[in-house]
């Protein structure tokens, strides 16, 4: 059974960089799945933000990729995300899951969710 | 940034049927399957519905899901007490810069 474990700071300065990490166990990364962030502020929906391959393949929200990063260590079996300039907008719950992906993204669908780890943008 | 559309609440009384809408477009629910994710309080969302009408294993047989054109359709039948979560639909969208859009939320009350 996968399991995701986001993990990072909870307290982010404004105009810094959010970085977080998902621990991927009881699978492996190098599957064929893609992993991806969602996030959701406080009271407010879902939001995608992005997702990778563990060949390094990425796709990113438009209204986010000027400033989001994320990448993959196979090595550590985890992901990354990295956020830049941040403001108070970007305080949310910041989620991991995997990604199932078929036929072109005909099929997209995330079936495994990590707990969700809070970022507050304060100074 | 929500390009799905969906009614902000829904309510019914324990044993009765609900029906949750999910307005989209050409590009997302009218190009690709449409997923249902739900929501309890203060926790991770959790995939309900997949590929349009598809139950993932453990899910309740009382949630359906259908699909025509450009919306989709979330259906609790015999509703209980622990279906009052945030329901929220999802598909993948092409558009020039392609990427994966939620609804705007559902919150079901249990009355």
């Amino acid at each position: 059974q996968v399991q995701l474990q986001e993990s990072g700071p909870g307290l982010v300065k404004p105009s810094g960089t959010l970085s977080l990490t998902c621990a991927v166990s009881g699978g492996s990364i190098s599957s064929s799945n893609w992993w991806s962030w969602v996030r959701q502020p406080p009271g407010k929906g879902l939001e995608w933000i992005g997702e990778i391959y563990h060949s390094g393949s990425t796709n990113y929200n438009p209204s986010l990729k000027s400033r989001v990063t994320i990448s993959v260590d196979k090595s550590k079996n985890q992901f990354s995300l990295k956020l830049s300039s941040v403001t108070a907008a970007d305080t949310a719950v910041y989620y991991c899951a995997r990604a199932f992906v078929l036929v072109g993204y005909y099929y997209y669908y995330m079936d495994v969710w990590g707990k969700g780890t809070t970022v507050t943008v304060s100074s | 940034q929500s390009v799905l559309t969906q009614p902000p609440s829904a309510s019914g009384t324990p044993g009765q049927r609900v029906t949750i809408s999910c307005s989209g477009s050409s590009s997302n629910i009218g190009s690709n399957t449409v997923n249902w994710y739900q929501q309890l309080p203060g926790t991770a969302p959790k995939l309900l519905i997949y590929s349009n009408n598809q139950r993932p294993s453990g899910v309740p047989d009382r949630f359906s899901g259908s699909k025509s054109g450009t919306s989709a359709s979330l259906a609790i039948s015999g509703l209980q007490s622990e279906d009052e979560a945030d329901y929220y639909c999802a598909a993948w969208d092409d558009s020039l810069n392609a990427f994966y859009v939620f609804g705007t939320g559902t919150k079901v009350t249990v009355l």
